[in-house]
C-alpha cells in the first residue's frame, strides 16, 4: 500500500519566491497534520485538517503560510514569499481519525530558501 | 502544559551492544498517552508503539523494549542487541487527554548511531 507521498522532496528557492509543497495521504485517511522540523524548534504541528476542514492553525507561523485541502486525497501548504527562516523539513502526515496518535509521516520536503 | 525531555542527544554503541534511550515527561493530566516513533535516514517518522497512563506493563516487541515508570515520569526504549539498522532518530511524544494526534508534543530526539 502506498504511504504518504510528498513532493517535491527536496525545494531549493530565493527569498520572496512562493513555495508549494504538496501531500497525498494515506487512503482512508481522514486526518492530515502538517508539521516543520528544525534543528532549533524540532518537530512543530502547523495545521490539522480533519475530514478536509482546518481544525487547528494556531501553529502556522504568520500568514504568510497558507494551507489547503481541496479533497480528501490532497493538500498543499504554501508560502508566500518565502523568507530564509523558512528552511526547514516540511512533514505531511496522517491518520486514521484523530484520536490513536499513530501518525504516519510522508518523507518529508526539504525546503531551502537562499 | 506538557513537555517531553530527551536529555540524551547522541548515543553511540557498537553493533550488539544494548542500548537505553531516555525519555522524562510532564503533564498535568491523569489521563496520558506516550509514544515513541523512529525517523530512519530516509526521513519518514515511523510509529513504534503507543503507551497509555494506566498501563504501566512493561512492552515488549521483538529486541524492541519500553519501561513506564509513572513514579519517575519516564517512558525509556531498550534496544537488545542493536543493529546497524536501528541508527535513526528516536523521538518520545506525549499527547494528553483522549491522545489526539493534533496535541502531540514531540521531544528532540535522540540521534542512534550503531557502529558495525
Amino acid at each position: 500500500d502506498a504511504g504518504v507521498i510528498q513532493s517535491p522532496r527536496h525545494e531549493v528557492t530565493e527569498m520572496g519566491q512562493e513555495v508549494t509543497l504538496r501531500c497525498k495521504p494515506i487512503s482512508g485517511h481522514n486526518s492530515l497534520f502538517w508539521y516543520r522540523q528544525t534543528m532549533m524548534r524540532g518537530l512543530e504541528l502547523l495545521i490539522y485538517f480533519n475530514n478536509n476542514v482546518p481544525i487547528d492553525d494556531s501553529g502556522m507561523p504568520e500568514d504568510r503560510f497558507s494551507a489547503k485541502m481541496p479533497n480528501a486525497s490532497f493538500s498543499t501548504l504554501k508560502i508566500q514569499p518565502s523568507e530564509p527562516r523558512d528552511s526547514a523539513v516540511y512533514f505531511c502526515a496522517s491518520s486514521l481519525g484523530d484520536y490513536t496518535g499513530e501518525l504516519f509521516f510522508g518523507e518529508g520536503s526539504r525546503l531551502t530558501v537562499l | 502544559a506538557q513537555k517531553v525531555t530527551q536529555a540524551q542527544t547522541e548515543i553511540s554503541v557498537v553493533e550488539k551492544e544494548d542500548v537505553t534511550l531516555d525519555c522524562v515527561y510532564e503533564t498535568r493530566d491523569t489521563t496520558y498517552y506516550l509514544f515513541w516513533y523512529k525517523q530512519p535516514p530516509s526521513g519518514e517518522l515511523v510509529f513504534l508503539i503507543r503507551r497509555n497512563s494506566f498501563d504501566e506493563q512493561n512492552e515488549i516487541s521483538g529486541r524492541y523494549s519500553w519501561n513506564f515508570q509513572k513514579s519517575t515520569s519516564s517512558f525509556n526504549f531498550t534496544i537488545t542487541a542493536s543493529q546497524v539498522v536501528d541508527s535513526a532518530v528516536y523521538f518520545c511524544a506525549l499527547s494528553e487527554a483522549s491522545g489526539s494526534a493534533r496535541q502531540l508534543t514531540f521531544g528532540s530526539g535522540t540521534q542512534l548511531t550503531v557502529l558495525p
